[in-house]
């Protein structure tokens, strides 16, 4: 079955220090993997997606298919990176969403 | 890109009563969905909307509780049916843009339900 994993409901960290969101996946197929942010009392926006193979705001991701992983990374971080980050998996284009980890990053 | 509209953003209903929830995008999409968010929660999928056709539910979601209409490519409703408080959610609008390139895939600022 189809699934995303985030491990970490809360992730914190100081201003200046790396940031690893964690997004392990299950898909019998060829995945689409996305991160989305919802910063506090907006909407849910795409962050980035890994066929574009961009750095979006700092932030990029690879995908690992061995690991079937698909981690955030920001070498370092923002308070204004302080958000709820979602992983997502497009199956056939609806998503199927991870739980999401919340990021805060302390001054 | 598509901007997506949501009404009602927050209400607050009473056990047993029914509410409709609106999307309205600004532009023609292949494809719209309706998901919740329940408090501490991540999203799940409710159903899709299909233009001119039924709903598809996904599992653990039917019809009577949750119809779905969706009369043209720009405009959508969901009914949240003989609402308990289990049903106090956010509920999310998304659309796939079928003009971009790509399946970007955008969401409404949600509506906030609280059943009391």
């Amino acid at each position: 079955a189809q699934r995303v994993t985030q491990p970490e409901k809360l992730l914190s960290v100081f201003k200046g220090a790396p940031v690893e969101l964690k997004c392990n996946y299950s898909y019998s197929g060829s995945p689409e993997l996305f991160w989305y942010v919802q910063y506090s009392r907006q909407r849910l926006q795409l962050l980035l997606r890994h066929i574009s193979r961009e750095s979006i705001k700092g932030f990029t991701a690879d995908l690992n298919k061995g690991e079937t992983s698909f981690h955030l990374k920001k070498p370092f971080a923002q308070e204004e990176d302080s958000a709820m980050y979602y992983c997502a998996l497009s199956d056939t284009d609806k998503l199927i969403f991870g739980t999401g980890t919340r990021l805060q990053v302390f001054p | 890109s598509a901007v997506i509209s949501q009404k009602p953003s927050r209400d607050i209903c009473q056990r047993g009563t029914s509410l409709t929830i609106q999307c309205q995008v600004d532009s023609q999409v292949t494809m719209m969905f309706w998901y919740r968010q329940q408090p501490g929660q991540s999203l799940t999928l409710i159903a899709t909307a299909n233009q001119g056709s039924e709903a598809t539910y996904e599992s653990g979601f039917v019809i009577d509780k949750f119809p779905i209409s969706r009369p043209n490519l720009t405009f959508s409703t969901l009914t949240v049916s003989n609402m308990s408080p289990e049903d106090s959610s956010i509920y999310l609008c998304s659309a796939v843009d079928s003009l971009s390139s790509g399946n970007t895939i955008y969401f409404g600022e949600g509506s906030w339900l609280t059943v009391v």
